[in-house]
């Protein structure tokens, strides 16, 4: 059964250094990469996403993510965190087309210290 | 505005006391799903469903119900609710895992 990893629960960061949150999966072909942000009481909103072609994509909000199928890795990147990054960040993995659903992965905080 | 809108947001209950959480969409969407989450354990899909009668069971379906009598609605049922429940549920919906969901901004259940 495919599964998304997020080895870091907490991350601290200092306002204006850089970020890379780590995202992991299992699966037996090329899936379907989301990443989501959830800001406090908020939703979910999905930042960007990855199926094919360019291993490099950008979303909103100066965020990037590299795909990098050797390492079964879609590590979530920004070169220069704002005080309003301060979240939790969820990693996901679709299966198509066999199924609509999305597996998240448990999920990482990230404090901004000005 | 596009929007998946839940309510109520927040809901205090005691054991065995009958809810529902409601769910709607204005996308036209055919795929719904509700999840908890919880800290530690991220995201958990509850139940699903692909169209309008069309709903099968998640990773954690025990305990809740789910119907889809319409395309925009999806409410969640828990007949019988236990303090295990206790958790903060999301529903989501899409046209298509191309799109990535949409979510509501969440219903915290308390059951005391």
């Amino acid at each position: 059964a495919q599964s998304v990893t997020q080895p870091d629960i907490h991350i601290t960061v200092s306002e204006g250094a850089s970020l890379e949150l780590r995202c992991n999966y299992s699966y037996g072909a090329t899936p379907y990469l989301f990443w989501y942000v959830q800001s406090p009481g908020q939703g979910l909103q999905l930042l960007l996403k990855y199926f094919s072609g360019d291993t490099l994509v950008q979303g909103i909000k100066g965020f990037e993510a590299e795909f990098k199928r050797s390492q079964s890795s879609f590590n979530l990147r920004k070169p220069s965190v704002h005080w309003s990054d301060a979240a939790e960040y969820f990693c996901a993995v679709g299966r198509p087309p066999d199924t609509d659903k999305l597996i998240f992965g448990t999920g990482t905080r990230l404090q901004v210290f000005p | 505005e596009a929007q998946v809108t839940q309510n109520p947001r927040y809901l205090i209950t005691v054991t065995g006391k009958k809810l529902t959480v409601t769910c709607s969409q204005n996308m036209n969407h055919e795929y719904m799903s509700w999840y908890r989450q919880d800290p530690g354990l991220g995201l958990r899909q509850i139940y699903y469903s692909m169209n309008v009668e069309v709903t099968d069971k998640g990773d954690v379906p025990e305990g809740y119900k789910v119907s889809r009598k319409e395309k925009r609605n999806f409410p969640l049922i828990l007949e019988s609710p236990s303090p295990n429940q206790t958790s903060l549920y999301f529903c989501a919906s899409s046209s298509g895992l191309f799109y990535g969901y949409t979510f509501g901004s969440g219903t915290r259940l308390t059951v005391v």
